[in-house]
């Protein structure tokens, strides 16, 4: 089965350091991949995804990640993070040919921003 | 645009009782989606609908049944609910399934099972 990685179940940072969120997909075939954010008691909202074309990718927020197939990874990366961006971020792929398919959602990773 | 609205917000249940979870969309989205998430879990699939009329399952749709009578609107009942079922449950929707279209979700409800 097609599986999605999220390598840091909490990672703790100091505002205005830079994170990177690990994530690792497991697939042989083309896949589709996103990025969504969780704030407190609310929904989840995209951030960013990769369709095909450029390698990196760009989200709202400061995010961007880089697609890397030879290492099956989809790390989101923030130069310089605010107390705003707490939250819990997850990794989610669609594998299958027509680019159709149901999401696959990592465990998640809770991000907290330390002032 | 209200986006996705989910009533009610917040459920307790004794075991065995039963509910239904409303899911509303006013974007005129052909998709709809019913997931669970538990702690250290992430979210799962329960049942999806690809349009007024059809259902199909997810990747946990054991206890639960949806419907789909109107376009706008994605029910998930449990007919008889249990402890396990205690979850955040949210639903969302989307123009499409291809992978180009972004899923909207709505603010979740928690429930709990006694």
């Amino acid at each position: 089965a097609q599986s999605v990685t999220q390598l840091d179940s909490q990672v703790p940072v100091f505002e205005e350091a830079p994170v990177e969120l690990r994530c690792n997909y497991s697939s042989s075939v083309s896949v589709y991949l996103f990025w969504y954010v969780q704030y407190p008691n609310q929904g989840l909202q995209l951030l960013l995804k990769y369709l095909s074309g450029s390698t990196l990718v760009k989200g709202i927020n400061g995010f961007e990640a880089e697609f890397n197939k030879s290492q099956t990874s989809f790390h989101l990366r923030k130069p310089s993070v605010h107390i705003s961006d707490t939250a819990e971020y997850f990794c989610a792929v669609i594998v299958g040919g027509g680019s159709q398919g149901n999401l696959i959602f990592g465990k998640g990773t809770k991000l907290s921003v330390k002032p | 645009n209200a986006g996705v609205t989910q009533t009610p917000k917040f459920r307790v249940l004794k075991t065995g009782q039963s509910m239904t979870l409303l899911c509303a969309q006013d974007m005129n989205h052909e998709y709809m989606y019913w997931y669970r998430q538990d702690p250290g879990m992430g979210l799962r699939l329960i049942h999806y609908s690809v349009g007024e009329g059809t259902t199909a399952k997810g990747e946990v749709p054991d206890g639960y049944n949806v419907s789909r009578l109107k376009k706008q609107n994605f029910l998930l009942g449990l007919e008889s609910a249990a402890p396990s079922q205690t979850s955040v449950y949210f639903c969302a929707s989307s123009y499409d399934r291809a992978a180009s279209y972004e899923q909207y979700f709505g603010p979740g409800t928690r429930l709990t099972v006694t």
